[in-house]
């Protein structure tokens, strides 16, 4: 059965710290790892990782992938209120395209 | 813009209604998804499509079904609905030549049963 695991599940900061959050999987031919961010809406889409090693940048945030340890990291820095969000992991793998599997979800609380 | 639209941002209905949810994209897209989201649970994957007509089962599609009978449309459907159905409910569609998975979401249905 495929996993997604994230850490921590809630974080709870002030502007302009620096946040790391964590993903780690276990997928049946694994293809993608995809970061979005959920605010009170639909999730949008963030970053898509398939190599390991090469960091994804946009902006203040940063992601990797090491596909031999099996885990992702999302880096914000010079957090801002707007930055609070739930941030979603999910792995793409498995016998069926498209298909998705999530994790929990990490809920970022930015206070000024 | 890859545009997904749900029939309703909240819904409340009553233990043992019939409960139907929509969901349109307009990019055409091959696939889509059906999920629901709980506090500490993430996203679960109730039923996809990849086709008209066609459907398969998710993580957890106990009380529930699901039609797509037109490509741009895709229906979940609570036979019954029971309290433990309240939840968020997210459609997603993604082109089934992207084979690395990006999916795109609609806003989402709040269905809370009394």
């Amino acid at each position: 059965e495929d996993k997604v695991v994230q850490s921590p599940l809630s974080l709870v900061v002030h502007e302009g710290d620096t946040v790391t959050l964590n993903c780690s999987y276990e997928v049946t031919n694994f293809r993608s790892l995809l970061w979005y961010k959920q605010e009170k809406k639909a999730p949008t889409f963030l970053f898509m990782l398939t190599s390991s090693g090469i960091e994804k940048k946009s902006g203040r945030l940063s992601s990797i992938l090491d596909k031999k340890e099996l885990f992702s990291i999302l880096n914000i820095t010079a957090t801002q209120t707007g930055d609070s969000a739930i941030y979603l992991c999910a792995v793409g793998g498995g016998t069926s395209y498209g298909k998705l599997t999530f994790g929990q979800g990490t809920i970022l609380t930015v206070h000024p | 813009d890859v545009k997904v639209t749900q029939s309703s941002r909240y819904l409340v209905k009553r233990t043992g209604e019939k409960v139907f949810l929509e969901c349109v994209q307009d990019m055409d897209h091959e696939n889509m998804f059906w999920y629901r989201q709980d506090p500490g649970l993430g996203l679960r994957l109730i039923y996809f499509s990849y086709d008209v007509k066609m459907k398969e089962k998710g993580d957890i599609p106990e009380g529930y079904s699901v039609s797509r009978e037109k490509k741009e449309r895709f229906s979940l459907i609570l036979e019954s609905a029971s309290t433990n159905q309240t939840s968020m409910y997210l459609c997603a569609s993604s082109p089934i030549y992207r084979s690395y998975n990006e999916q795109f979401f609609g806003p989402g249905t709040r269905l809370t049963v009394l």
